[in-house]
C-alpha cells in the first residue's frame, strides 16, 4: 500500500535561518507531488507542485523553493526564514490525474 | 480564475442530526472535479468525498452525501447522524480537468455537540 511520510512534525526556527522540511512516498512511482501552505484561519495555498524528477513548478513567488532529486522525495527548503513562513506545510500525493490528494501528516512551522 | 468559497466559517449540529455545509464555485470550464477534505484536530487532511461534474448523480459515501448543482455552481456536503468523530474542519476544493491542481475554499469549523 502507498503511505506519504512527512517530517519533522514540528519545527521552530529563528529569522534568517535555513530550512529543510522532506516528504517521501512509498509504494508507488511517478507520483504527482505537492506542497501546500495552511495559514493560522485560512485555506490550503498551492506552493508548488511536481510532476516528476527534477521538475517543479511554482505557484506563488516567495522565500521558498522546492526540490526533487528523487522520484518519491519531495523537499521544500529556503535559505533564510521570514516571520511569514511561518505556517502549516503539507506534502501530498496523487497516483492519477484528478483522482484526488492524499496528504501527509504535515510540519507545524513556527519561526521567532 | 477558479475561485471555491465557502460562507459559512463555522457550523455547530447536534450528535445524530443532520448538517449540511455549503460551498461554491466559479469557473467558466465543463470538465471539473470537486472535493470535500476533513481536517480534525490532529491537522491530517482526509478525503470525504469526491464528485466528477460530467456525472449527473450525487456522490456518496456512507453517511456523507452531496448535493451537485452544476448550472448554480454549488456543491453542499451533507452529513448524516453526525458524530462527535465528525467535529472537524472541512475544506471544498475544485479541480480543473487535466490539470491535478486543488483550489480550496477557506473551510467550515464544524462541532459536534454530544
Amino acid at each position: 500500500s502507498q503511505t506519504i511520510h512527512q517530517w519533522p512534525a514540528t519545527l521552530v526556527q529563528p529569522v534568517g535561518s535555513p530550512l529543510s522540511l522532506e516528504c517521501t512516498v512509498e509504494g508507488t512511482s511517478n507520483p504527482n507531488l505537492y506542497w501546500y501552505r495552511q495559514a493560522a484561519g485560512r485555506g490550503l495555498q498551492l506552493l508548488f507542485y511536481s510532476v516528476g524528477i527534477g521538475q517543479i513548478s511554482s505557484e506563488v513567488p516567495q522565500n521558498l523553493s522546492a526540490s526533487r532529486p528523487q522520484d518519491r522525495q519531495f523537499i521544500l527548503s529556503s535559505k533564510k526564514l521570514l516571520l511569514s513562513d511561518s505556517g502549516f506545510y503539507l506534502c501530498a500525493w496523487s497516483p492519477q490525474v484528478n483522482y484526488g490528494y492524499t496528504f501527509g501528516s504535515g510540519t507545524r512551522l513556527t519561526v521567532v | 480564475a477558479q475561485t471555491v468559497t465557502q460562507s459559512q466559517p463555522e457550523m455547530s449540529v447536534q450528535e445524530a442530526e443532520t448538517v449540511t455545509l455549503s460551498c461554491t464555485y466559479d469557473t467558466s470550464e465543463n470538465n471539473y472535479y470537486l472535493f470535500w477534505y476533513k481536517q480534525p484536530p490532529s491537522r491530517q487532511m482526509i478525503l470525504v468525498i469526491r464528485q466528477e461534474a460530467y456525472k449527473q448523480q450525487n456522490a456518496t459515501e456512507n453517511r456523507f452525501s452531496v448535493n451537485f448543482q452544476k448550472a448554480a455552481k454549488s456543491f453542499s456536503l451533507k452529513i448524516s447522524d453526525s458524530q462527535l468523530g465528525d467535529t472537524a474542519m472541512y475544506f471544498c476544493a475544485f479541480m480543473m480537468g487535466n490539470t491535478d491542481k486543488l483550489i480550496f475554499g477557506t473551510g467550515t469549523r464544524l462541532q459536534v455537540f454530544p
